[in-house]
């Protein structure tokens, strides 16, 4: 079967630096994606990787390695807005995505 | 507001209700999704529609039945729901069905059945 792994919660501190890892096994791959989504809110779009490496953009950046079947999401100069459910979703070889749980992250002063 | 709207924002039906859930997107997507959000679970496909063509129904229970009139348009009907299916209801839309320029989502619709 097909399978997205992320821890449930994390908790860092404001200013700090925090990495979501993201694990998957999928029936092909047609790239990786991190949505954030506030509470109540609708998820909002942050990365796409398809290609080994890492993506900057601003605070956050993400990592990919297809051969590990491995991503990260890194937050740096964490702010209390950042406070979020961060999801992983793969997109498989029928171009359907395949998500992860989500991870909880708290931000604390 | 991310361009595609959801209504209402929240619901609350007994278990004999019929009510509809409203999905609307101006961003030109040819692509529309629903998905249940439950508590600590992934994200959960129900129905895809392609260009106004339903393509995908992950045996979803029949007595949810979806409708798109048009492209920009998506509706999900509810009737004789059960307490389990009380969760986020998500709708998106992708620029096309591979998914591969990312998909924007509504609010959704916090569903509660009693």
């Amino acid at each position: 079967g097909q399978n997205i792994d992320q821890p449930t919660e994390m908790t860092a501190t404001e200013g700090a630096i925090v990495q979501i890892n993201c694990t998957y096994q999928t029936s092909g791959f047609n790239g990786l994606f991190w949505y954030q989504q506030h509470a109540g809110e609708a998820p909002t779009f942050l990365s796409y990787n398809v290609l080994d490496g890492l993506e900057e953009k601003g605070r956050f950046s993400s990592f990919l390695s297809r051969s590990k079947g491995y991503s990260y999401l890194l937050l740096k100069e964490l702010q209390m807005k950042d406070s979020a459910s961060y999801l992983c979703a793969v997109l498989d070889s029928n171009y359907q995505l395949i998500w992860g749980a989500g991870t909880k992250l708290i931000i604390k002063p | 507001e991310t361009g595609v709207t959801q209504t209402p924002r929240h619901l609350v039906m007994g278990m004999t209700n019929k009510k509809s859930l409203k999905c609307e997107q101006h961003l030109g997507h040819n692509a529309m999704y629903w998905y249940k959000q439950s508590a600590k679970k992934p994200l959960e496909l129900m129905f895809v529609y392609n260009f106004k063509e339903q393509t995908e129904n992950n045996s979803v229970p029949s007595r949810f039945s979806p409708e798109c009139p048009n492209s920009s348009h998506l509706f999900l009907h509810l009737h004789t729901l059960q307490p389990e299916d009380s969760a986020l209801y998500l709708c998106a839309s992708s620029q096309d069905p591979t998914g591969l320029n990312g998909y924007t989502f509504g609010s959704g619709t916090r569903l509660t059945v009693v």
